[in-house]
């Protein structure tokens, strides 16, 4: 069965500053790849996604995540933060092929960021 | 704003009753999956419909049942409420499967 690790419960970083957060899968192929962002009380909004293709991916508000096969790890990145960064950030994956819409998502990260 | 409504947003049930959640996708989508995420965790599959019929079921008991409409409305409905069926529920939406739309979830306390 796929599973996602995050292993990162939370993460504080100060506004500007670089940020990393950390993603690692166990599928038995290249799976569907996707990151997620939730802030308090609310849905999931959609940062990027990866299917095949070039392993550096970039998505909205400046996000960009890297494929890694060797590693099975697809890690979501940030040059500079900003406070509206401050969120729960999901890791998730879903078998390849059309029709693959079950999610299976990692436990979240939380981000804090000190102005 | 990703055209995915859920109704009612909050709502507290006792164990032992039935409820009713509410989705509504926007036209065209013909697929719709529910999540159930409980406090401090990620969103967990429940099932997903494909133009009114279930296609994939995750790890959840059969009084988790659903309905998809062909007005692009669904329902998830839980029978026997336990207390740990208490947590965020999330409709989610596609129509070619690269985009996955998700709403902003219904609140369930059981008490």
């Amino acid at each position: 069965a796929q599973s996602v690790t995050q292993p990162d419960i939370h993460i504080t970083v100060s506004e500007g500053a670089s940020l990393e957060l950390r993603c690692n899968y166990s599928y038995g192929a290249t799976p569907y790849l996707f990151w997620y962002v939730q802030s308090p009380g609310q849905g999931l909004q959609l940062l990027l996604k990866y299917f095949s293709g070039d392993t550096l991916v970039q998505g909205i508000k400046g996000f960009e995540a890297e494929f890694k096969r060797s590693q099975s790890s697809f890690n979501l990145r940030k040059p500079s933060v900003h406070w509206s960064d401050a969120a729960e950030y999901f890791c998730a994956v879903a078998p390849s092929g059309a029709g693959s819409y079950q999610l299976t998502f990692g436990k979240g990260t939380k981000l804090s960021v000190i102005p | 704003e990703t055209g995915v409504t859920q109704s009612p947003t909050h709502l507290i049930k006792t164990r032992g009753q039935q409820v009713t959640l509410r989705c509504s996708s926007q036209s065209g989508h013909n697929t719709v999956s529910w999540y159930q995420q409980a406090l401090g965790q990620g969103p967990q599959f429940i099932f997903q419909y494909y133009r009114e019929e279930e296609n994939g079921r995750g790890n959840f008991p059969p009084r988790f049942s659903g309905l998809q409409f062909p007005n692009y409305s669904s329902e998830l409905n839980v029978n026997a409420l336990e207390l740990d069926d208490s947590a965020l529920y999330l409709c989610a939406s596609s129509v070619d499967g690269n985009t996955i739309y998700f709403g902003e979830g219904s609140w369930l306390t059981v008490v």
